[in-house]
């Protein structure tokens, strides 16, 4: 069965350094999506991409994040100067097409960020 | 804005009996709604998605919304200690949209 696939599964940083998680949709989902849980708390969007471009974003998403699609499989989230408060798991997601149950979001097993 | 409201818990249910989770809703807009299951360190596991009113069925899985009410809920029988897990749910907003998750209800499943 299709997965979403993400690498690392643990990333270490040190404040300050930039960081590129890397997402592999499921291959004919045409929409994507991260979100990050910090731990103990909810699971909160962060960004929504489509077609090559950012559809939505949250307050979350600021000038720090960006994402990308640099081929026709990966799908990354980047964060150009981590701070302590971005030690979080991060979910990357995909879903097939925006009409009832095909906008079934499907996660990936998640990217456990800590910043020291 | 969407929002959605559960029961944090802890619920703590027998082994076989019935487990019942709540969800309510914020935006009458919502048409339809996931119900996600998330293992303590793990990612969050599509149980069922509902978008009519009433019932839908799916094994030992039952999901209810009364969109009146703006109310959904999952019904579990026999509960298994494997079902111990925090459950989430989520309205679909569709396409490009976001989910936006509650706290989600722990859910322990006692031997």
């Amino acid at each position: 069965e299709p997965e979403v696939t993400q690498t690392p599964s643990h990333q270490v940083t040190q404040m300050g350094q930039e960081v590129i998680l890397r997402c592999v949709p499921i291959s004919n989902h045409l929409y994507f999506y991260w979100y990050r849980q910090i731990l103990g708390q909810k699971v909160e969007f962060l960004v929504s991409f489509y077609n090559n471009e950012i559809s939505e974003k949250s307050e979350i998403f600021d000038d720090q994040f960006s994402v990308e699609r640099p081929d026709g499989s990966n799908f990354t989230l980047k964060i150009r100067s981590t701070k302590l408060e971005d030690s979080a798991m991060y979910f990357c997601a995909s879903s097939e097409w925006g009409l009832g149950s095909t906008d079934t979001q499907y996660f990936g097993p998640g990217t456990r960020l800590t910043v020291l | 804005q969407k929002e959605v409201e559960q029961n944090s818990g802890p619920l703590s249910v027998p082994e076989g009996a019935i487990a019942s989770l709540n969800c309510t809703y914020s935006d009458r807009g919502s048409q339809s709604f996931f119900w996600y299951r998330q293992y303590s360190g793990k990612s969050p596991e599509l149980i069922m998605f509902i978008y009519s009113n009433g019932d839908k069925e799916d094994g030992r899985f039952t999901a209810q919304l009364n969109k009146a009410s703006q109310y959904v809920s999952l019904l579990i029988r026999d509960s298994q200690p494997s079902d111990s897990a925090t459950y989430l749910c989520a309205p679909s907003g569709g396409g490009a949209d976001g989910l936006t998750f509650g706290k989600g209800t722990h859910l322990i499943i006692q031997p």
